[in-house]
């Protein structure tokens, strides 16, 4: 089946710093990948959607010049948080959609902690 | 985008069946209803898709009325290891983005 992996799976950052995130769909081409996030006990929420080639599509309330994603080819997104604050630890998930069809996969997570 | 409504949680004990039914009463013509399996600290896992009437794979079924208002995942003989969370979504094809609602917190009990 159609694998999607993230990497790294957890990070630990200084708050004032940036962190990178990527996420990569291993053995098909995705046209669109989205991004969450999920707090504890929550569900995920969806950040902002991406296609590649063009900019990416942000939820309301979410912030793009402190969530910047770019999705440069057809199995790589990256999110980079800056200026990362305590309050953006959280669980961070990627899903990828294979290009016309309704399968969407989900990568493993990453594990962001902002000291 | 159709807002999908489940109970916030469940409980079962091993060797039965469960049943979670997810309402989705603004579901479009050409939405498809999806269900996924969340453990803790991973990525959701696609469990089971479809459009309508009856749909079976090897972990479970997809019971989906002639309205399309609602679907019913059925969880044959669970185990320990169903325990997680349940998410109903429905959503379009291609770039159409996929909405989380509460989810289904499912405990099994031995």
């Amino acid at each position: 089946g159609a694998v999607v992996s993230q990497h790294p799976s957890r990070v630990i950052c200084k708050s004032g710093t940036s962190v990178k995130i990527e996420c990569r769909s291993l053995d098909f081409q995705a046209t669109t990948m989205f991004w969450y996030r999920q707090f504890p006990k929550q569900s995920l929420m969806l950040m902002a959607t991406s296609n590649e080639g063009s900019k990416a599509t942000y939820e309301q309330g979410v912030e793009k010049d402190k969530f910047l994603i770019n999705h440069a080819s057809l199995t790589l997104s990256t999110l980079t948080v800056t200026s990362a604050h305590p309050e953006d630890s959280s669980f961070y998930i990627c899903s990828a959609r294979l290009a016309a069809s309704y399968e969407q996969y989900f990568g493993p997570g990453t594990r962001l902690t902002v000291t | 985008l159709a807002k999908t409504t489940q109970p916030i949680s469940m409980d079962s004990y091993e060797g039965q069946e469960v049943n979670i039914t997810c309402s989705h009463n603004n579901i479009a013509t050409n939405d498809y209803i999806t269900w996924y399996q969340q453990f803790p600290s991973q990525g959701p896992r696609f469990i089971i898709q479809g459009y309508k009437t009856k749909v079976t794979n090897e972990v479970a079924s997809l019971f989906i009325p002639a309205d399309r208002k609602s679907s019913t995942l059925s969880l044959p003989r669970v185990s320990l290891s169903d325990t997680a969370v349940y998410y109903c979504l429905v959503g379009g094809y291609n770039t159409d983005k996929l909405i989380f609602g509460t989810g289904t917190r499912l405990q099994v009990f031995p």
